[in-house]
């Protein structure tokens, strides 16, 4: 059983503060990693793609793959509050997304 | 470029009724995922068509669902009679993945189910 964990959270930060958000997965097949924002009665948005070892950077995002680790992060620098939302880290072998419950980010002004 | 659409947004239907889902995927993306989002669960694969074939159903609950995606264009999903456990947010995600590339998927606003 493939599986996905990611603290349920809130993660709560203040405004302009670095938001960081982890996962683990199970399966080391996995080749390709996500991490979807999904505000409140919304749909997943996608918002960072990484596929091989090390950091990723685009904006205010960056990902982070450890494949020996089994652990995939993101780091949101200077956050808004509009990036209140739950975070979804999802993960893929060929094509299907394996999906954690997410983690709640709260960011106060 | 338009997203990925998805009707009804909503449907509220009573036990052993039929409800038909459909989706819209980007144009020109060959394959198209369905997911399903029940109540304190996470995101849960159901299936995957590549055009028009079933490339993977591994995750379909049982056989009152029913996928096509006939001339590889939209599909559809019927839950047919629906159960209280098929309540829930049904997703539909396209991606334009070609075989060794990144499979970024774009997910559809959902359709909320809500069997009563």
């Amino acid at each position: 059983q493939k599986e996905v964990e990611q603290n349920s959270g809130p993660l709560s930060v203040p405004e302009g503060a670095i938001a960081s958000l982890n996962c683990t997965y199970s399966d080391r097949g996995s080749q390709s990693f996500f991490w979807y924002r999904q505000y409140s009665g919304k749909s997943p948005e996608l918002i960072m793609s990484i596929y091989s070892n090390g950091d990723k950077e685009d904006g205010r995002f960056t990902a982070q793959l450890n494949k020996a680790s089994q652990y995939v992060s993101l780091l949101i620098r200077d956050s808004q509050p509009s990036d209140s939302a739950t975070y979804l880290c999802a993960v893929s072998g060929y094509s299907t997304l394996t999906f954690g419950k997410g983690t709640m980010l709260l960011v106060s002004p | 470029e338009a997203g990925v659409t998805q009707f009804p947004s909503h449907s509220v239907i009573e036990k052993g009724q039929t409800v038909t889902l459909r989706c819209d995927p980007i144009s020109g993306h060959d394959n198209l995922y369905w997911y399903r989002r029940v109540m304190g669960k996470e995101i849960k694969f159901l299936l995957h068509f590549v055009k028009e074939s079933k490339q993977d159903e591994s995750g379909m609950p049982n056989n009152r669902f029913l996928a096509e995606r006939t001339g590889g264009t939209y599909s559809t999903l019927k839950v047919q009679p629906a159960e209280l456990e098929d309540s829930g947010v049904y997703f539909c995600a396209s991606s334009r993945r070609r075989r060794g590339e990144g499979g970024e998927q774009y997910f559809g606003p959902g359709t909320r189910l809500t069997v009563t």
